[in-house]
């Protein structure tokens, strides 16, 4: 049975590019969530897709955009980086229920130069 | 605006100890809550779930939940040194969206 599975692992970019992170959720799972990790700190959450809509938003601004396919894997992209978003990357996935656990997968290290 | 407070540590406690970790929560409408064990440069992973008022126990750990006080605790008994990791809680409302504290760093001495 299949993890929660993310790509790239690392990925190095420059001020105002964009960037593209990746999700396949645990097998049996239909909502996946993303979320940012600065060092030191715990997660921030910064949308949930489930039924291919963007569910729930936190805090983020719109340069944080995502989909959801009909396969239930996600994309998380970024645009016009900033050195700030220089982070881990998780993506964690559950089942649309009330009382879901959510698992995680290994995360996409984040570099902004 | 919706909080999780967590001591940031490190909390430190030798080999064989209880370990004893605490997260208060400012939404009275949360309903689930999780603790997750982060090690080092790895994603966070999940180690307990609870839903109602107060203990539930898995092994060496148990997660204690008091929602009038707003408080959920994890008791690790006989931490072992690859208990030392940062242990995250998890607040979730009725809504999907996670809320997690900073995380307390435990170390665990041999």
């Amino acid at each position: 049975d299949a993890g929660v599975t993310q790509s790239p692992t690392h990925l190095i970019k420059t001020r105002g590019q964009q960037v593209t992170l990746r999700c396949s959720p645990k097998s049996g799972h239909d909502t996946v969530s993303w979320y940012q990790q600065a060092l030191g700190q715990g997660p921030q959450f910064i949308f949930q897709y489930y039924e291919e809509e963007e569910r729930q938003r936190g805090n983020f601004p719109d340069r944080f955009s995502g989909h959801q396919f009909p396969n239930y894997s996600s994309e998380l992209n970024v645009n016009a980086l900033l050195l700030g978003d220089s982070a881990l990357y998780l993506c964690a996935s559950s089942l649309g229920t009330p009382d879901n656990e959510q698992f995680f997968g290994p995360g996409t290290r984040l570099t902004v130069l | 605006q919706k909080e999780v407070e967590q001591n940031s540590g490190p909390l430190s406690v030798p080999e064989g100890a209880i370990a004893s970790l605490n997260c208060t929560y400012s939404d009275r409408g949360s309903q689930s809550f999780f603790w997750y064990r982060q090690y080092s440069g790895k994603s966070p992973e999940l180690i307990m779930s609870i839903y109602s008022n107060g203990d539930k126990e898995d092994g060496r750990f148990t997660a204690q939940l008091n929602k009038a006080s707003q408080y959920v605790s994890l008791l690790i008994r006989d931490s072992q040194p690859s208990d030392s990791a940062t242990y995250l809680c998890a607040v979730k409302d009725y809504g999907q969206n996670f809320v997690f504290g900073p995380g307390t760093r435990l170390s665990v001495l041999p």
